[in-house]
């Protein structure tokens, strides 16, 4: 089964200011035949089911604000959240489609400092 | 819109068993790769299983393979998943999603399965 972890477990970010969570697979989940990396990126709030945010490492779905990012390839994986905001408080989680299991990293908590 | 509404969850002994559904409305289900995950009390978010948009591919997680069953009614638009044998890890809150390309796009709001004496 592939792996995923993550870094940091949590972090407190400034309003405004930039939010970087790391994401690295056992293994390399770059899909040769069409060169994408089958990496997804999720937003949860207490309460709520998880919000896609990125598929393909770098494609941000539908009505996604253009403040989330995602980058890398391979085996590391970053989400970039540009200037922070009240709403963004959430835990975030990366997720590999590469093989089954589809296995989730354990998340990563952000909050405002 | 895309709706996605889990039903079927509740308390269950250890042993038992327990069908969750999923209704699907607002996209053209028999189109669609489906997908469950559960989250525990507190806990992380598990890949449970997903079906292909046909029904002829089914994947597992280690954690419930052979004990899971999942499948799906086209006539009916809708996603089953009947858990055997639950255990006290079964214990979470389940979700099923529309598949988009491998990631799930769309989700429920979920149910809550409860595996305790």
């Amino acid at each position: 089964d592939i792996v995923m972890t993550q870094s940091p477990d949590s972090l407190a970010v400034s309003l405004g200011e930039r939010a970087t969570i790391n994401c690295k697979s056992s293994q390399s989940i770059l899909y040769s035949s069409n060169n994408k990396n089958d990496l997804a990126w999720y937003q949860q709030k207490p309460g709520q089911p998880p919000k896609l945010l990125i598929y393909w490492a770098s494609t941000r779905e539908s009505g996604v604000p253009d403040r989330f990012s995602g980058s890398g390839s391979g085996t590391d994986f970053t989400l970039t959240i540009s200037s922070l905001q009240a709403e963004d408080v959430a835990v975030y989680y990366c997720q590999q489609y590469y093989n089954d299991p589809f296995t989730f990293g354990p998340g990563t908590k952000v909050d405002i400092k | 819109q895309v709706q996605l509404v889990e039903s079927g969850g509740g308390v269950v002994q250890p042993g038992r068993s327990l069908r969750l559904s999923c209704a699907a409305s607002g996209f053209t289900f028999s189109s669609y790769a489906m997908h469950w995950v559960r989250q525990a009390p507190g806990k992380g978010l598990e890949w449970v299983a997903v079906i292909s948009y046909d029904g002829s591919n089914k994947y597992y997680a280690d954690s419930v393979k052979g004990r899971f069953i999942l499948s799906r009614d086209d006539s009916k638009n809708t996603l089953s998943l009947q858990m055997n044998s639950l255990r006290s890890e079964d214990t979470a809150v389940y979700y099923c999603g529309r598949d988009l390309s491998g990631a799930g796009n769309y989700w429920g709001q979920g149910t809550l399965v409860t595996v305790s004496s």
